[in-house]
């Protein structure tokens, strides 16, 4: 079981604007900074949002993150068929001493 | 950029030890402004942070491995290396190698190695 929680799944179809969500708690997400990373099938996980919302670079602004107190959102616009990953949330937790992450949400594009 | 390669046995019997080799290309391991570390993805599962290590050898673990983790660094051959004693079959898993951003355990993974499934079977 993750520390953080994310949804399962997530869909959407070439376009729309999606969103994934993530929940923790005050040591983890409420005290510092949420990462997310993409990972597409196959592939290591590719830092897309850090600092709660900025993207390295290289990564299209169609992606953006979001933090309100302990939950966060990672959005992305104009859906395109390549996003189609599994998306992970991150934080460092002050309790545990450690990093913790969601247990990722798979995003299919119809 | 760093490149980063992990090598090492894919399958281990259980109750022996789990032993994995980072070697890094295209930057020093010695570098004073970032950390190294281990993450490990069960077959179909999140993430799981296992360890991080500096070229000074200073090291953190994940309290929930910490009492069968090890992570060292072989700073002439650049490279760090990480051994996890008396394996189960949940720890099987994909294991990859990664550097933090810089030199902080709570900054974020920006480089990854491809990553090694590793499987605890007799």
């Amino acid at each position: 079981q993750s520390v953080l929680t994310q949804s399962p799944s997530a869909s959407g179809t070439p376009g729309q604007r999606v969103t994934i969500s993530c929940s923790g708690r005050t040591s983890n997400i409420g005290n510092n900074y949420v990462y997310w990373y993409q990972q597409l099938p196959g592939t290591a996980p590719k830092l897309l949002i850090y600092g709660n919302n900025q993207r390295p670079s290289g990564v299209p602004d169609r992606f953006s993150g979001s933090k309100s107190g302990t939950s966060a959102s990672l959005a992305i616009s104009g859906l395109r068929s390549e996003d189609e990953a599994d998306y992970h949330c991150a934080a460092w937790d002050d309790g545990l001493g450690a990093w913790v992450f969601g247990g990722g949400t798979k995003l299919t594009v119809l | 950029q760093p490149q980063l390669q992990e090598s090492g046995p894919g399958l281990v019997k259980p109750s022996e030890t789990l032993s994995l080799t980072c070697t890094v290309s295209g930057g020093s391991i010695s570098s004073s402004s970032y950390l190294w570390g281990w993450i490990r993805q069960p077959p179909g599962k999140g993430l799981e942070w296992v360890g991080t290590i500096f070229y000074s050898g200073a090291t953190y673990y994940n309290p929930s491995l910490k009492s069968r983790v090890t992570i060292s660094v072989d700073t002439p051959k650049n490279l760090f290396s990480m051994k996890l004693s008396s394996v189960t079959a949940a720890d099987t898993a994909i294991y990859y190698c990664a550097r933090h951003k810089s030199n902080s355990p709570s900054e974020p993974f920006d480089y990854w190695g491809q990553g090694t499934l590793v499987t605890v079977s007799s």
